[in-house]
């Protein structure tokens, strides 16, 4: 039990389109989803929560306009990288907690996103 | 803030060697304490938790105990195999906040046959 879809799994777009990657709990509802971000041998920094019915929280640095973030039901939530730029290009991640507080957190597969 | 320390990377080992990844934190409060893999091209997956002190997560061969008083959970596996190597992060759920995790920088295992 427990999963997170992520879709797609990989993706190369132009300079200045924009790319929707999508996050979805398949067996329980997920309030709360965190988007990560993952630059090659390093660590997960997170981009921002996403809370379903209401805004999401973005970390500081992270520019909420250009990672729009929509979590419009208990088992979907999308990120969308908008008018994309090479420096974007990176793997992403979702992740949503389950159960009661701490009782654990599931990730999604990534998303390998390429801007050319 | 709080934060997680690991040890860095690579770790080089030949099969059935023994494995330690050290790990310590920096938290207010009582945090739970995980630890994720990560194998190539993929996600992360959870691999073991402890939620207080003195606990033992295990899964797959894996341990590690949570010590409050070292601020640690070093994660251990007696005879690693080549199917281990892989991308370890250790990580903590920040206590009263919004279920957010916070990452260590990963360590890379590499194990040899």
């Amino acid at each position: 039990g427990a999963v997170v879809s992520q879709h797609p799994s990989w993706v190369i777009c132009k300079s200045g389109t924009s790319v929707k990657i999508e996050c979805r709990s398949l067996d329980f509802q997920a309030t709360t989803m965190f988007w990560y971000r993952q630059f090659p041998k390093q660590s997960l920094m997170l981009m921002a929560t996403s809370n379903e019915g209401s805004k999401a929280t973005y970390e500081q640095g992270v520019e909420k306009d250009k990672f729009l973030i929509n979590h419009a039901s208990l088992t979907l939530s999308t990120l969308t990288v908008t008018s994309a730029h090479p420096e974007d290009s990176s793997f992403y991640i979702c992740s949503a907690s389950y159960g009661q507080i701490n009782y654990g957190y599931t990730f999604g597969s990534g998303t390998r996103l390429t801007v050319v | 803030g709080n934060s997680v320390t690991q040890m860095e990377g690579p770790v080089t080992l030949s099969e059935e060697a023994f494995l330690t990844i050290n790990c310590t934190y920096t938290a207010t409060g009582y945090p739970s304490l995980f630890w994720y893999v990560q194998y190539p091209g993929e996600g992360l997956q959870l691999l073991l938790k402890a939620t207080k002190a003195d606990d033992k997560g295990s899964n797959k061969g894996f341990e590690a105990t949570y010590r409050k008083e070292t601020t640690s959970f070093h994660l251990e596996k007696g005879s690693v195999q080549v199917s281990d190597s892989a991308v370890y992060f250790c990580a903590l759920s920040e206590p009263l906040s919004t279920d957010k995790l916070i990452f260590g920088t990963g360590t890379r295992l590499q194990v040899f046959p």
